[in-house]
């Protein structure tokens, strides 16, 4: 079975700050992984994945996440925090050659920038 | 390119009633996939189809809950006889064309308030 926990449910960062939002994941094999952000009132936005090679993947927004095999974690991360980043924000996973199977998300961290 | 339309974007209907809810996904996506979220919660998956079959019902929380695709298509979400505790919001994914480490594409989502 596969599962993700965001430890988590609410970060809060002073704008300029660096963020991060933790992650991580449990699968009976290879993963691949991925972050959305949901801002409010709004559906799902794709932030970034994980698939093979660099461990550091960046993506929209300038956020980006590094993925660590050994602790098995897909931390979010940007270097300077905006107030308009304040989201809810949800990592997930797919096991690897499973096809399209639904991917399996977290319970979400919402993030808030403070000025 | 258009995204993932969802239809209505809200729905107010009184218990005991039947809706439908509308998903047409990205064009060529072959994978669709309705989740449920709770007051700004986590996602719950209900359902998801590759093509128009439906290897996993698996998350339909009751039998007054269906779900069909035609034509490779758009989806419908039924829920009969709704209860209170239907009301949430239902989104809509798709994603691919077969294989792939393709992210899903969410829909804005049907906000469902059960009265």
């Amino acid at each position: 079975a596969q599962s993700v926990a965001q430890p988590e449910d609410q970060v809060n960062v002073a704008e300029g700050n660096p963020l991060t939002v933790k992650c991580t994941y449990s699968v009976s094999g290879n993963p691949y992984l991925f972050w959305y952000v949901q801002y409010p009132n709004r559906g799902l936005q794709f932030l970034l994945k994980y698939i093979t090679g660099d461990n550091l993947v960046k993506g929209s927004y300038g956020f980006e996440a590094e993925f660590n095999k050994s602790q098995t974690s897909f931390h979010l991360k940007k270097p300077s925090a905006l107030v308009s980043d304040s989201a809810l924000y949800f990592c997930a996973v797919r096991l690897r050659n499973s096809g399209n199977t639904p991917l399996v998300f977290g319970k979400g961290t919402r993030l808030s920038v403070i000025a | 390119g258009a995204g993932v339309s969802q239809s209505p974007s809200n729905k107010v209907t009184e218990k005991g009633k039947d809706v439908e809810l509308r998903c047409d996904p990205i064009s060529g996506h072959t994978a669709l996939y309705w989740y449920r979220q709770s007051l700004g919660q986590g996602l719950e998956f209900l359902i998801y189809f590759q093509g128009n079959s439906a290897p996993d019902k698996s998350g339909l929380p009751s039998d007054r809950f269906s779900a069909e695709r035609t034509g490779g298509s758009v989806s419908t979400l039924t829920i009969q006889r709704t209860q209170q505790e239907d009301s949430a919001v239902y989104l809509c994914a798709s994603s691919g064309t077969s294989g792939g480490p393709y992210e899903q594409y969410f829909g804005p989502g049907t906000r469902l308030t059960v009265t």
